[in-house]
């Protein structure tokens, strides 16, 4: 069973979809992250979350919607996204907020219409 | 803030050649340093980390050694293999606010060719 699982694989949405990414983490983890893979970009940490509390939001837009019902699942809600959204989204988990070693899934493929 | 610089790519070799990807590294303190690998259409593996400056990482051959005073973690293996073709990234951790979070260089990607 691999540690991080991420679902969908793949994902093409129009602007005025509203969808929801899905993460699991199998390692007995706490903390909980987004990133944001964009072509030619370096990754952008967008929310962290810390036995369930967010502990960063980085200046994301409100059109992302993190939510993290417990620590060993995350979700990111989207909603009246803009082709500039089109990215990879990968989740990452560490065993505590003091861990630095960050495990991440697949990465779910996003691609707004 | 903290920041990391990586050669920028591609880099291609054959294989059985030796592989350096650069990677340089600005930071307050002395934070732990990494390389991730992204195979295609996969999410980032741990390659490979160093927690303190002289640390050698190393894992499937590939070794990076944290030197502090060059503010350097430079990916080095001796042979590489088409296996190998990926995209490699350096990170260093930034503790802020209590909990850790990994700044990443833009990645270099590294084709190897038979």
């Amino acid at each position: 069973e691999t540690g991080v699982t991420q679902t969908p694989r793949h994902l093409v949405m129009g602007m005025t979809n509203k969808k929801s990414l899905k993460c699991e983490q199998h390692l007995g983890h706490n903390a909980m992250y987004w990133y944001k893979q964009s072509a030619k970009k370096p990754l952008e940490l967008m929310f962290v979350y810390n036995f369930k509390e967010q502990t960063e939001n980085n200046s994301v837009p409100s059109r992302f919607s993190p939510e993290c019902p417990n620590s060993s699942h995350l979700f990111l809600h989207l909603h009246t996204l803009q082709p500039e959204d089109s990215a990879l989204y990968l989740c990452a988990s560490t065993r505590g907020p003091d861990t630095d070693t960050q495990y991440f899934g697949p990465g779910t493929r996003l691609t707004v219409l | 803030g903290d920041s990391v610089t990586q050669m920028e790519g591609p880099v291609t070799l054959s294989e059985e050649a030796f592989l350096t990807i650069n990677c340089t590294y600005t930071a307050t303190g002395y934070p732990s340093l990494f390389w991730y690998v992204q195979y295609p259409g996969e999410g980032l593996q741990l390659l490979l980390k160093a927690t303190k400056a002289d640390d050698k990482g190393s894992n499937k051959g590939f070794e990076a050694t944290y030197r502090k005073e060059t503010t350097s973690f430079h990916l080095e293996k001796g042979s590489v293999q088409v296996s190998d073709s990926a995209v490699y990234f350096c990170a260093l951790n930034e503790v802020s606010g209590g909990y850790n979070k990994l700044i990443f260089g833009a990645g270099t990607r590294l084709a190897v060719h038979p």
